[in-house]
């Protein structure tokens, strides 16, 4: 069973738009944390935001925020005021808890590709 | 701000080859990935590394590859015989501690071409 789903495989937006993209994830585990990346034309995996299972609030960091639903198992990731440069892959991923286990790998999800027009 | 580096950038080699993907992480960290990424497709976790030994590997990690650090700084993915189907990018991560909150920090990775 897919561990992380991201169900838009490409998602559009104008310049200084807001644009949500879609993650779900499922595990049995109570800790996790769940993260995204972005991966520019060029390759390599930037982290953006990370939101841990037991935090009660929403992750922000600048433009981006987690909108997290622990009920849905949802972990949507919110780009404000889009810019061209946010043109990218977008992963979502996800670790299951343990600490000092050795379990620290991260689940990623289909990636979404965003497309961020003038 | 303190980064993953990878090298080489791009690594073309013939098919029953020997590579060696190098990455030195961030100073301070203790923990250390692969990953890899078949063009097109999702980063797919290969080992992670601590404390000189394998924590855990998935079962892309066959015998073929072994990762080592050889010294304070460097750490290796050594693929023996590479096959067409190893073509892809690589990417090392490492990360500070352990636990849930444990960010993993990724290179601008390797892109490993088998012909």
């Amino acid at each position: 069973a897919q561990k992380i789903t991201q169900t838009q495989p490409g998602m559009f937006v104008q310049e200084k738009e807001a644009v949500t993209l879609d993650c779900t994830y499922d595990t049995s585990d109570p800790s996790y944390g769940l993260f995204w990346y972005k991966q520019p034309s060029s390759g390599e995996m930037i982290f953006l935001i990370y939101q841990g299972s037991y935090d009660q609030q929403n992750a922000t960091e600048g433009r981006y925020s987690l909108n997290f639903q622990k009920a849905r198992k949802s972990a949507n990731l919110v780009i404000s005021a889009s810019q061209l440069g946010d043109s990218a892959m977008y992963f979502c991923a996800m670790r299951e808890g343990g600490t000092n286990t050795g379990f620290q790998k991260l689940v990623f999800g289909t990636g979404t590709r965003l497309l961020v027009s003038p | 701000e303190p980064e993953v580096t990878q090298t080489p950038s791009h690594q073309v080699t013939q098919m029953g080859q020997e590579v060696i993907l190098r990455c030195v992480p961030i100073s301070n960290h203790l923990y250390f990935y692969w990953y890899r990424q078949i063009l097109g497709q999702k980063v797919e976790f290969l080992v992670s590394f601590y404390n000189n030994e394998i924590s855990e590997k998935s079962e892309i990690f066959d015998d073929q590859f072994s990762v080592e650090r050889p010294d304070g700084s460097n750490f290796t993915l050594k693929i023996r015989s590479t096959k067409l189907e190893d073509s892809a990018m690589y990417f090392c991560a490492s990360s500070p501690r352990t636990g849930v909150k444990n960010i993993q920090y990724f290179g601008a990775g390797t892109r490993l071409s088998v012909l």
